[in-house]
């Protein structure tokens, strides 16, 4: 059963910081990977989406990264703003689904 | 072009009353799928579709029944609500291309159940 682990569960960082968050997942045989934002009490909003040929995708200030055979993804904002403070969500696409991790909630102080 | 559309926003029900989840996209997207999150939970999948006439159980379908009668629309009906279905509830659609692309959500339901 594919399993999603993203840490760090809550990041506090000054506006100004070059950040990493990072998204792990058991099983290496997916199709693709998206990061998403989540603002409090609103939907998600895709940021990201690596399809399995790929090793990155960049948008703005946001660069994802993906590594199938360790099995891992990072998500790296840079410059971040006050404006970036939310949930940060991945999600791994195997052959059915989406699988979620629970997410990185971030707060960028000013 | 509207996306992905959910109706109601906020619903409060008393146990044992049922209901509809409404959603609809316009993207003409075979895969649509509806979630529930809760808090330290994160999104669980409860039921999903390829396509017209195709439904399949997620992780968490109990309590839930879907169906998928036209490309655009994918209700999903409470039967008999209780407390333990409070929670916040996402549609998604997406094309499909030997997989699940990526995801389009709603802006979700926030169910209460008394």
């Amino acid at each position: 059963k594919q399993e999603v682990t993203q840490i760090p569960a809550a990041l506090s960082v000054p506006e100004g910081e070059n950040l990493v968050l990072n998204c792990s997942f058991t099983d290496s045989a997916i199709y693709n990977l998206q990061w998403f934002r989540q603002d409090p009490g609103k939907g998600l909003t895709s940021l990201l989406l690596i399809q399995s040929s790929q090793r990155e995708q960049t948008s703005g200030r946001l660069n994802a990264s993906l590594d199938k055979s360790s099995g891992r993804s990072t998500l790296y904002i840079a410059a971040s703003q006050p404006g970036d403070s939310a949930t940060y969500l991945c999600a791994v696409i195997g052959q059915g689904n989406l699988i979620f991790g629970k997410g990185t909630k971030l707060s960028v102080k000013p | 072009n509207a996306g992905v559309t959910q109706t109601p926003k906020f619903q409060v029900l008393k146990t044992g009353q049922s209901m509809t989840l409404q959603c609809a996209q316009d993207m003409n997207h075979e895969y649509m799928s509806w979630y529930r999150q809760d808090p330290g939970m994160g999104l669980r999948l409860i039921h999903y579709s390829v396509g017209a006439g195709i439904t399949d159980q997620g992780e968490v379908p109990n309590g839930y029944n879907v169906s998928r009668s036209t490309t655009e629309d994918f209700p999903l009906r409470l039967l008999s609500a209780a407390p333990s279905q409070t929670s916040v509830y996402f549609c998604a659609s997406s094309n499909l291309d030997r997989g699940v692309i990526g995801a389009f959500f709603g802006q979700g339901t926030r169910l209460t159940v008394v």
